[in-house]
Order: structure tokens, then C-alpha cells, then sequence
């Protein structure tokens, strides 16, 4: 099973700041955060990952806590287009480097 | 931008028949991926494959799949005898190396309809 726990859905107000939060308590030294996006059924498509630092690219930004035991991914201008499931997963050599995909967070962008 | 492209897009076969998925990694890519979807599911991880074996499976791999690059580009994923339970979205994925901060890229997806 997945080692994340994520809220099942969340709304957001276009324009707005979409912040996901994601529990991975039982992550270990080695294991990356990632985060992943699936837009109705289309193939999951990668945002951004995090070992410990704070992190952030085009897409996004990747708040992970000190204990590393939690993080929030962070879509600063949310848009129609960002209505997905997104899914928190950590990885590592532990893992195989298999993706572990939980059920994620259903993400409902409204006008 | 480079992509994983996968073919068919859509198969339907008969209960009991040999599917084959294909898929074309992005080229320089080394590490293979199949994963399904079952409609309404969440995406469940099935085998890796790098330098022409299998890497992990997971339990879901059963003796009814296997995996194969035939040549230099494709990927295939067979189903030797399907069940209605097969049917799903199968989704490949390839990687450029096996390290923590690889990021795996998609496509998207067969989606096999067994009757």
C-alpha cells in the first residue's frame, strides 16, 4: 500500500493558490517526495519531486517539513486546466524506484 | 518534448485471447515501466525492466504476462490469456536512469476492454 495519506478531494478557486498537503510519516533517509498529476485518465504526468529542501519549477513548489514527515505541494495560480488527481509518493532505492501510487487528492478547479 | 507513446490506443478483444500492448520508450531512456489503471482505481505498479530483463514485478504479474523489447524502441507488454479483470488502462513508463531523483515520464495509455 502507499506510504502517503492525502485528503480525497479539495476545491479551489481559479486564480487562487492550490495548496495539496500530503502525510508521509514513515518515509525513510533515502526516499524522495514526488508528485505526480492525472488529468482524467490521461497518462500521470510528473510536477516535482524533494528530498528535503524546499523546491519549485514552472509548475510548482514543494514545501517539505523539517522531519520530513509531511510536505504540500503548492500550484501558485490555479487554472481550469489544473483539475486533476494528484498524488503524493515517496520513492526510493527501498522501493525499487517503483511508483506507489495511492488515490490521491481529486483537485476541482472552478471558475 | 520528447514523449512515451503507446499503441493502441483502445483494444478490445475476446475473453481467453493473446493481447499484445505496445509501447516506444523515449529513446535514450533505460529503464522500463507497465503500469494499469482499473477503471475507478488507483494506478497499481505491475513490472520493471532494464538491459532486457525484469527488474521487479509486482504480484499482480502473474505467468499470464510477460514483458519484452523486441528491437530497439519497443516495449511490449503481453497478456497470454485475458479475463474480463484485465481490462483496464495500461500506462508504460520509461526513465533515463534508476536514481531517487529521476523523474518517470508517461504515456497514455492503452485502454484493453476484455468481453
Amino acid at each position: 500500500d502507499a506510504k502517503t495519506t492525502q485528503p480525497t478531494s479539495m476545491d479551489c478557486a481559479e486564480g487562487r493558490a492550490a495548496n495539496l498537503p500530503c502525510n508521509h510519516s514513515t518515509i525513510s533517509g533515502n526516499e524522495y517526495v514526488y508528485w505526480y498529476r492525472q488529468i482524467h485518465s490521461q497518462g500521470p504526468q510528473y510536477i516535482i519531486h524533494g528530498l528535503k529542501n524546499n523546491e519549485t519549477n514552472e509548475m510548482a513548489s514543494l514545501i517539505i517539513t523539517e522531519d520530513r514527515k509531511s510536505s504540500t505541494l503548492i500550484l501558485p495560480h490555479a487554472t481550469l486546466r489544473d483539475t486533476a488527481v494528484y498524488y503524493c509518493i515517496v520513492s526510493g532505492r527501498n522501493s525499487g524506484y517503483a511508483l506507489n501510487f495511492g488515490k490521491g487528492t481529486s483537485l476541482l478547479v472552478t471558475p | 518534448e520528447p514523449e512515451v507513446t503507446q499503441t493502441p490506443s483502445h483494444q478490445v478483444t475476446q475473453m481467453g485471447q493473446e493481447v499484445i500492448l505496445r509501447c516506444v520508450p523515449i529513446s535514450n531512456h533505460l529503464y522500463f515501466y507497465w503500469y494499469r489503471q482499473i477503471l475507478g482505481q488507483k494506478v497499481e505498479f505491475l513490472v520493471s525492466f532494464y538491459n532486457n530483463e525484469i527488474s521487479e514485478k509486482s504480484e499482480i504479474f502473474d505467468d499470464q504476462f510477460s514483458v519484452e523489447r523486441p528491437d530497439g524502441s519497443n516495449f511490449t507488454l503481453k497478456i497470454r490469456s485475458t479475463k474480463l479483470e484485465d481490462s483496464a488502462m495500461y500506462f508504460c513508463a520509461s526513465i533515463t536512469e534508476r536514481q531517487v531523483n529521476t523523474e518517470a515520464f508517461f504515456g497514455q495509455g492503452t485502454r484493453l476492454t476484455v468481453v
